[in-house]
């Protein structure tokens, strides 16, 4: 079946513009996970739905981040007044359950540049 | 706090000789691990888990990993490189009860010819 899908695979674009991020999760997953990969770093946890609960925000950096969840499914992550230090591989991932040791899926992610 | 290691950003080995990557963690609870590989420019995918029972686990593409909880970790092995598994890998904790894996900062492999 189909995987975890991403897009934009890459998206370039000036300090100050906002953007968005999208994740299509595996149908049926109810976990949906955003993480950021730095050059150099492991992944940061940004943010964490599950079902129709609220989601968790701990990771978000800063107030400029956002993601909803619409529908239970598909996901945006926005990055408003984007600055250059958030330039980074976004990678979403998903899993079936909300438990720790359910494996979780991820997609290819989507390349932020900020010029 | 809780915290994964992986005290070799790189490693580089010949096609056919071993392989060790390592995995410290720090956890309060009984952890539940995971190593994943990242080839570039695509996601992670799991190579193995342990959550319980048999502390040697079994992979896919050949690895293996074994869970030492009296050093807290979770090394990887394969015993036989193949070109094809130059990539980064990243070690995962997680633990019962909570959603949130914490993740090391990688190791990247290079495989010699």
């Amino acid at each position: 079946g189909a995987g975890v899908s991403q897009s934009p695979s890459n998206k370039v674009t000036e300090k100050g513009k906002d953007v968005e991020l999208r994740c299509d999760p595996i149908s049926g997953h109810t976990a949906l996970y955003w993480y950021r990969q730095s050059l150099g770093q492991g992944l940061e946890f940004l943010i964490y739905f599950q079902g129709n609960s609220a989601p968790d925000k701990s990771g978000l950096p800063s107030d400029r981040f956002s993601a909803e969840r619409t529908g239970g499914s598909v996901s945006t992550l926005t990055i408003q007044r984007t600055q250059q230090e958030d330039s980074a591989v976004y990678l979403c991932a998903s899993s079936p359950r909300d438990r720790g040791y359910n494996e979780q899926f991820f997609g290819p992610g989507t390349r932020l540049t900020v010029l | 706090a809780q915290s994964v290691t992986q005290p070799d950003i790189h490693i580089t080995v010949s096609e056919g000789a071993s392989l060790e990557l390592r995995c410290n963690y720090s956890y309060g609870a009984t952890p539940y691990l995971f190593w994943y590989v990242q080839s570039p420019g695509q996601g992670l995918q799991l190579l193995l888990k342990y959550f319980s029972g048999d502390t040697l686990v079994q992979g896919i593409k050949g690895f293996e990993a074994e869970f030492k909880r009296s050093q807290s970790s979770f090394n990887l092995r394969k015993p036989s490189v193949h070109w094809s598994d130059a990539a980064e890998y990243f070690c995962a904790v997680s633990t019962s009860g909570t959603y949130k894996y914490i993740f090391g900062t990688g190791t990247r492999l290079k495989v010699l010819a």
